[in-house]
């Protein structure tokens, strides 16, 4: 079953403006991770960001979590034609099974030049 | 460093015959997964293994079995294809399971007819 669902499920904006995708979840978690998916690739991990962590940084990504809200969102900045892809959240269970992560249907993001 | 190693790339099938994707990693990595991932569905779990000579059911193991004999090698086989199979397939590995990154192979496309 899904626990994470992305918000939007498609974004389209112009090269140089910030995009912003959410993700929702339902139980309480290890840590939550961002990938990215480029057409006919594999998922490439971007960021994982842990329960006890509310922010964090890589390049031009930012990654919030707020585990009050079961809610994280990762914001590109200055996007780019190559940011075209689909990204995933995916989230590691606290409790129990730590074996397994959990998957959103992720947010298509087209970034226009 | 190759990482993830899928193969192969793309199969046709016919139903009724049998194939088995090859997973690889040199990573050393003790976790290893076997996804399908079809459109709007997100990533879907088959199975699993959290060492050499383990494996485990995930999400949707019916029609499937896996193997992994070797620490570096997980296989998935399909013993009686359907139409039903018709997807990508990505295999992917982790250090010490959900706690840190995945890292994923390129897919398999397979189409059964």
């Amino acid at each position: 079953s899904q626990q994470g669902e992305e918000d939007p499920q498609a974004l389209s904006i112009q090269e140089g403006e910030n995009a912003t995708m959410n993700c929702s979840y339902k139980t309480s978690i290890n840590n939550l991770q961002w990938y990215r998916q480029n057409s006919g690739r594999g998922l490439v991990h971007l960021i994982l960001i842990r329960s006890n962590e509310r922010e964090k940084h890589s390049g031009r990504l930012r990654v919030t979590l707020d585990t009050s809200k079961k809610s994280s969102s990762l914001l590109i900045t200055a996007s780019r034609a190559a940011d075209t892809a689909s990204y995933f959240c995916a989230t590691a269970p606290n409790a129990g099974n730590n074996r397994k992560l959990i998957w959103g249907l992720g947010t298509s993001l087209a970034v226009n030049p | 460093n190759a990482g993830v190693t899928q193969t192969p790339k793309f199969r046709v099938l016919k139903t009724g015959q049998s194939m088995t994707l090859l997973c690889a990693q040199d990573m050393n990595h003790e976790y290893m997964y076997w996804y399908r991932q079809d459109p709007g569905m997100g990533l879907r779990l088959i199975h699993y293994s959290v060492g050499e000579g383990t494996t485990a059911k995930g999400e949707v193991p019916d029609g499937y079995n896996v193997s992994r004999l070797k620490k570096q090698n997980f296989l998935l086989g399909l013993e009686s294809a359907a139409p039903s199979q018709t997807s990508v397939y990505f295999c992917a590995s982790s250090d010490t399971g959900t706690t840190v990154e995945a890292f994923f192979g390129q897919g398999t496309r397979l189409t059964v007819v």
